[in-house]
């Protein structure tokens, strides 16, 4: 079995100040890892992915996430948060079941970035 | 533009009453999934599809079927809905190389009264 976990179900942070998202995994086998962000009545939209390769990983608007085998975490940063960074952000993750790489996503984390 | 376009973008069901989700997508994709995404739940698997002419099972299949006659199209039943079909539904797709990651549909909000 796999999962996804976001152990936040809010996150607050101030604008311009270092911003981090948590996401722990459970993978069969190499894990594929991705972030995606939805904004309000919006759709997913695909911020970066870990696929194989360094365990830094940067993605779109500015944000960054580590790959970290022996802690199981792939949490999302970025330096200075914006306000418009203000959105759900998702952490997912997939696995070998039957070759279909099925995505997993965690349960979702609110960020309120605060003027 | 080439993505995954999903239809209708908004649905009001009676209760009992049936439809049919759209998802198309042109980029020759192999596989498609259909989730659902209800609050605090994050998206959960309903079915899938490998190639034209297989479907199977996710977390959450009961309630809805599934086709894959045409490669480009993955269309989700619903034979009668109920109001805990009320949700977010989104269809994405992926090519057989995981490198290029999964393509998302913008969401249909169906709401079932």
């Amino acid at each position: 079995a796999q999962s996804v976990a976001q152990p936040e179900d809010q996150v607050n942070v101030a604008e311009g100040n270092p911003l981090t998202v948590k996401c722990t995994y459970s993978v069969s086998g190499n894990p594929y890892l991705f972030w995606y962000v939805q904004y309000p009545n919006r759709g997913l939209q695909f911020l970066l992915k870990y696929i194989t390769g360094d365990n830094l990983v940067k993605g779109s608007y500015g944000f960054e996430a580590e790959f970290n085998k022996s802690q199981t975490s792939f949490h999302l940063k970025k330096p200075s948060a914006l306000v418009s960074d203000s959105a759900l952000y998702f952490c997912a993750g997939a696995y070998s079941g039957a070759g279909s790489y099925q995505l997993t996503f965690g349960k979702g984390t609110k960020l309120s970035v605060i003027p | 533009n080439a993505g995954v376009t999903q239809t209708p973008k908004f649905r009001v069901l009676k209760t009992g009453q049936s439809m049919t989700l759209l998802c198309a997508q042109d980029m020759n994709h192999e596989y498609m999934y259909w989730y659902r995404q209800d609050p605090g739940m994050g998206l959960r698997l309903i079915h899938y599809s490998v190639g034209e002419g297989t479907t199977a099972k996710g977390e959450v299949p009961d309630g809805y079927n599934v086709s894959r006659l045409k490669k480009q199209n993955f269309l989700l039943g619903l034979e009668s809905a109920a109001p805990s079909q009320t949700s977010v539904y989104f269809c994405a797709s992926r090519a057989q190389m995981m490198n290029y990651g999964y393509t998302f549909g913008s969401g249909t909000r169906l709401t079932v009264v």
